[in-house]
């Protein structure tokens, strides 16, 4: 079973518009998690870490959910240039397991 | 700041030759892995390195060999390679691992073709 599930999308949406991705992980022993980014043929890189008092970076939020072991990122007044590919990252042991992605494309 | 290198960035093999994807990073990490990515199947921890000297099995070790050959360099070797291993490799490191876990760096990726 994978362990960490995001819907893959893609989301299309226009310039402005607030959109939110999940992501479920299976390992309740999980104590890290983050969100990465990943350009089209680049490597991935952090946009954010979730904590579980959720944070803010910005017109970005990540909320936790230990009991329901789920993530959550929002994003709000979308632009053109975060269009990409979201990344739902959990520790496991003592490495980082990560999920497929979801893709996200901004259009004016 | 170089952060994480990976050599070679492109490469074509037949099947059944080896070669050996060369990592190094810069940072002072402690913690070093390797991934692999595929359509629709997301990046998968083939090996890592929580420290000098120790390294250990991820979710597809099996094909691949590697070594942490100090606190800088970390390769990953294929001894013969299949189509099954076409894929985009990344390197990636961190200052620890488990519950330290912080962000990782990767490289910027090596295009493997097996033929």
């Amino acid at each position: 079973r994978k362990e960490v599930e995001q819907d893959p999308g893609p989301f299309n949406v226009p310039e402005g518009a607030t959109v939110a991705f999940n992501c479920t992980y299976s390992n309740s022993a999980s104590q890290s998690f983050f969100w990465y980014r990943q350009d089209c043929r680049k490597e991935p890189k952090l946009l954010m870490s979730v904590y579980s008092s959720g944070n803010e970076d910005g017109r970005f939020t990540a909320q936790l959910n230990r009991a329901s072991q789920y993530i959550s990122l929002l994003i709000r007044d979308s632009k053109l240039s975060d269009s990409a590919t979201y990344l739902c990252v959990a520790s496991a042991g003592t490495a980082l397991i990560f999920g497929k992605g979801t893709t996200l494309s901004v259009s004016s | 700041n170089a952060g994480v290198t990976q050599t070679p960035k492109f490469q074509v093999l037949k099947t059944g030759q080896s070669m050996t994807l060369q990592c190094a990073q810069d940072m002072n990490h402690n913690s070093m892995y390797w991934y692999r990515q595929d359509p629709g199947m997301g990046l998968r921890l083939i090996y890592y390195s929580a420290s000098e000297g120790t390294t250990d099995k991820g979710e597809v070790p099996n094909g691949y060999n590697v070594s942490r050959l100090n606190k800088r360099e970390f390769s990953l070797r294929l001894e013969s390679a299949a189509p099954s291993q076409t894929s985009v490799y990344f390197c990636a490191s961190s200052r620890n691992s488990g519950r330290a876990t912080g962000e990782l760096f990767f490289g910027e990726g090596s295009r493997l073709t097996v033929l």
